[in-house]
């Protein structure tokens, strides 16, 4: 089982809809990062999150530390939008500031 | 701002040549990283810098591999002798942290397709 695991693998939705997308880890972090690359290959980051709930624009991230979860929702969706999303967690002690990546999941989003 | 600058974008080489990829920081970062992303294994953390040292290098895949960061702004890694299953894109971040246990958003550079006929 991996320590980070993202669902769903791939996303279709039509612009405009509410998307989530969720992760899940099973070690003890203290942040948690969600990662954009389009198609053309770039990373970004979008939020770093250790507890609540993080908005910009009309991304939301929320983390929920005792479950060990985390979803990113994407308001009124957007074909700008289609992009991996990749979730990512790190900064514990065994693990210092090393990140681990989730697969990832394709979000297509079409006009 | 510049980001992270990243060299070449593109390298395409035979098998057995040497390798080597630069990245130059944000400036005032003090951590650096590399990742190697493959469509098999996805993004994988191969080395991490804090203040110019090696601090984690788990993730090395074999002696074929090594990373320097002779100073604040300037990093390589080198793959020697190369193999067909180096290839992969090569990420380069870099970050501001507090410490070795620390976390902070990471900048990643463009990266470098690396093809290894």
């Amino acid at each position: 089982k991996n320590e980070v695991e993202q669902s769903p693998q791939n996303l279709t939705a039509q612009e405009g809809e509410f998307i989530t997308i969720n992760c899940s880890y099973s070690v003890g972090i203290s942040a948690l990062h969600w990662l954009q690359q389009h198609p053309g290959g770039g990373i970004v980051s979008l939020f770093m999150l250790s507890s609540g709930k993080k908005k910009h624009g009309r991304l939301i991230a929320t983390i929920n530390i005792q479950e060990k979860h985390s979803s990113l929702h994407i308001t009124a969706s957007h074909p700008r939008d289609s992009a991996v999303y990749i979730c990512a967690v790190g900064g514990h002690q065994t693990s210092g500031s090393r990140l681990t990546f989730g697969e990832g999941t394709q979000l297509t989003v079409n006009p | 701002d510049a980001g992270v600058i990243q060299s070449p974008r593109h390298e395409v080489t035979e098998m057995g040549q040497e390798v080597t990829l630069r990245c130059k920081p944000i400036s005032g970062h003090n951590s650096l990283f590399w990742y190697r992303q493959t469509m098999m294994r996805g993004l994988e953390l191969l080395i991490y810098f804090n203040n110019n040292v090696p601090i984690d290098d788990s993730g090395m895949p074999e002696d074929r591999f090594s990373a320097k960061m002779p100073n604040a702004s300037f990093s390589t890694l080198k793959i020697q002798p190369s193999e067909p299953r180096d290839s992969a894109v090569y990420f380069c971040a870099s970050s501001f942290l507090g410490g070795p246990y620390s976390n902070q958003p990471q900048h990643f550079g463009d990266g470098t397709r690396l093809s290894i006929l």
